[in-house]
């Protein structure tokens, strides 16, 4: 299984781009790359998922570059509500790893 | 659609008793799978499953079982509680996707907070 290694946290302030990178040098041929958000006392929601180059949806971009072993999410002009935790994904079983804090200050 | 539904909400068990977590979806998905989350850390996969009948380990299985007689319903029994145990459990549906593997894209239960003394 392709482990991830992610930041542990992030700062951000309210209206500015935050780029979340995860590390997934293991990553196998078929996987794809998910990422989920977490709010507290919820259960995790799905955000985006890709395969390589570039996705884009109505709530953030993820971008993978050509060797796959990274990816990196990308959040436009954050809010305050934006505030939780970020997991990436690798892979079929959906192993969650520790994610990445963000904390969206005004 | 409920979506994804959880019961009960909260409980509180002492050492030794068991009980039965219920998971049920109306989505008609596949893929059912438990995870526990402790309090800090990431969601750890206890038991998934692909389909009705057919159930797996997953990280950390020990002291869990699971069965799944129906496409809705996953309940997930803890044998004989331990204060281990004290944890937020969470199941998640999805439809399968290639090669039997679980679309990426997984809804998740509003969650179970078990506290063991």
């Amino acid at each position: 299984l392709a482990k991830t290694t992610q930041p542990i946290s992030m700062d951000s302030y309210e209206g500015q781009e935050v780029n979340i990178t995860c590390s997934h040098n293991n990553i196998a041929t078929n996987d794809y790359i998910t990422w989920y958000q977490q709010f507290p006392s919820q259960g995790p929601r799905f955000i985006i998922q890709g395969y390589k180059t570039k996705v884009t949806n109505e709530v953030a971009s993820l971008f993978i570059p050509a060797d796959r072993k990274s990816s990196t999410l990308s959040l436009p002009r954050v809010s305050l509500s934006d505030t939780a935790v970020y997991y990436c994904l690798v892979g079929g079983k959906l192993i969650f790893g520790q994610g990445t804090e963000l904390s969206v200050k005004p | 659609n409920a979506g994804v539904t959880q019961t009960p909400k909260f409980q509180v068990l002492k050492t030794g008793q068991s009980m039965t977590l219920q998971c049920a979806q109306d989505m008609n998905h596949e893929y059912m799978s438990w995870y526990r989350q402790d309090p800090g850390m990431g969601l750890r996969l206890i038991h998934y499953s692909v389909g009705a009948g057919i159930t797996d380990q997953g990280e950390v299985p020990n002291g869990y079982n699971v069965s799944r007689s129906t496409t809705e319903d996953f309940p997930l029994r803890l044998l004989s509680a331990a204060p281990s145990q004290t944890s937020v459990y969470f199941c998640a549906s999805s439809y399968s996707g290639l090669a039997g593997r679980p679309s990426y894209e997984q809804y998740f239960g509003p969650g179970t907070r078990l506290t063991v003394t």
